[in-house]
């Protein structure tokens, strides 16, 4: 199947930092792009949905001008948490979806703010 | 709106004994229906997808769900599992739309599946 890759897996920032992760989809060009976020033992929230080229669409009570949703190319989106603060603290993962059904998931990335 | 509903949040099992996870959707369109794997500290991984056709989908590591449109249910069963099972699953469901926020996977709250020796 389709790969992505998030990178990175881990990241520990200090509070106030801006942290950028970045999502790629290798083999196949993906129209849209998806961040959710994980809650320990929870399930997946969606953060985000990003068409190439336009703005990203953000759910109710994301904060669009703390997580900042770049998808410039068509294999490339980028979530980068502005000002970081302990709370968002948590397991970012990004999913991309060609023209079909399926989506297809990175890896995750564990954010630790300190 | 779509909304999913896991109904076990854990579900212990012995090693080679068969399991059922249950999950349950409600819809006011048609949808596709997915379960996807985590395994601690990863991404999800598709485990297999309803589309259309045959009600009875066969995914990997010998897992298969069977669609019940009637009961609104996609219940996740493996005959005979394995230590290497034990992981987190997650059931989640998408309108038939593309583009926008269409097509969004909207996910239960997870079942943490453990297989003891």
């Amino acid at each position: 199947g389709a790969v992505v890759s998030q990178h990175p897996s881990r990241v520990i920032c200090k509070s106030g930092t801006s942290v950028k992760i970045e999502c790629r989809s290798l083999d196949f060009q993906a129209t849209t792009m998806f961040w959710y976020r994980q809650f320990p033992k929870q399930s997946l929230m969606l953060m985000a949905t990003s068409n190439e080229g336009s703005k990203a669409t953000y759910e109710q009570g994301v904060e669009k001008d703390k997580f900042l949703i770049n998808h410039a190319s068509l294999t490339l989106s980028t979530l980068t948490v502005t000002s970081a603060h302990p709370e968002d603290s948590s397991f970012y993962i990004c999913s991309a979806r060609e023209s079909g059904v399926e989506a297809f998931f990175g890896q995750g990335t564990r954010l630790t703010v300190v | 709106a779509q909304s999913v509903t896991q109904l076990d949040s854990q579900v212990p099992v012995f090693e080679e004994a068969p399991v059922e996870l249950r999950c349950n959707y409600s819809s006011s369109v048609s949808v596709y229906l997915f379960w996807y794997v985590q395994y601690p500290n990863q991404g999800l991984q598709l485990l297999l997808k309803y589309l259309s056709g045959s009600t009875l989908v066969k995914g990997i590591n010998g897992f298969e769900a069977e669609f019940n449109k009637s009961q609104t249910s996609f219940h996740l069963r493996k005959p005979s599992v394995h230590i290497s099972d034990t992981a987190e699953y997650f059931c989640a469901v998408s309108d038939r739309g593309y583009g926008g926020s269409q097509g969004n996977l909207i996910f239960g709250k997870g079942t943490k599946l453990s297989v003891k020796p």
